[in-house]
């Protein structure tokens, strides 16, 4: 049981480029989550999804996108990067209705440097 | 709005020493309360919950008490083992199933 894998583990981004960072999960868990993990600052979530086709905006959205096409796959876009965007990157999910709802599993991370 | 105070790390202690790790909150309802671990370069994962005031929450020898009256949720374990080293995160949840972390607080054990 693979649970939630994100890729790439770390990338180092130029001012103004874009990439996707890839998220998903193999234990058909309705919600999805992106945090943002900065030194010393917690998590943010940046965006949340309730099932497929349904996103929502978090407490730090500007300067992202997300999709959820699949119940599997909850992909974050950046579009332009810039160095405030430098930060390490949790998806995670949950089951989201009954007993253990709102209980997180976590991916491993991926390390993001805008230079 | 929902937000979770933690202590500031990191906390040094000796092995088989008694851990405290405070965590306060402040949200509107009934939320439930959270401890989750991150070990070096892995995502965190759920150590312990409660989800009413009073519950009690323990796992691998760690527990922590829901208390209302004080909005306090704090971590505490008895004997202390290197492999404890790790980063702790209180959470508080309000039902819109997005969990509200607090900073965090690393914690270094040493032999």
């Amino acid at each position: 049981n693979a649970g939630v894998t994100q890729t790439p583990k770390f990338r180092i981004l130029k001012i103004g480029q874009s990439m996707t960072l890839q998220c998903t999960q193999d234990m058909n868990h309705n919600y999805m989550y992106w945090y943002r993990q900065d030194p010393g600052m917690g998590l943010k979530l940046i965006y949340y999804s309730v099932g497929a086709g349904i996103t929502d905006k978090g407490e730090v959205p500007n300067g992202y996108n997300v999709s959820r096409s699949t119940t599997e796959d909850f992909p974050l876009r950046l579009e332009l990067a810039a160095p405030s965007q430098t930060s390490v990157y949790f998806c995670a999910s949950s089951y989201g209705e009954g007993v253990g709802a709102n209980v997180l599993t976590f991916g491993a991370g991926s390390r993001l440097t805008v230079l | 709005g929902n937000s979770v105070t933690q202590m500031e790390g990191p906390v040094t202690l000796s092995e088989e020493a008694f851990l405290t790790i405070n965590c306060t909150y402040t949200a509107t309802g009934y939320p439930s309360l959270f401890w989750y671990v991150q070990y070096p370069g892995e995502g965190l994962q759920l150590l312990l919950k409660a989800t009413k005031a009073d519950d009690k929450g323990s796992n691998k020898g760690f527990e922590a008490t829901y208390r209302k009256e004080t909005t306090s949720f704090h971590l505490e374990k008895g004997s202390v083992q290197v492999s404890d080293s790790a980063v702790y995160f209180c959470a508080l949840d309000t039902g819109r199933r997005a969990l509200t972390f607090g900073s965090g607080t690393r914690l270094q054990v040493q032999p």
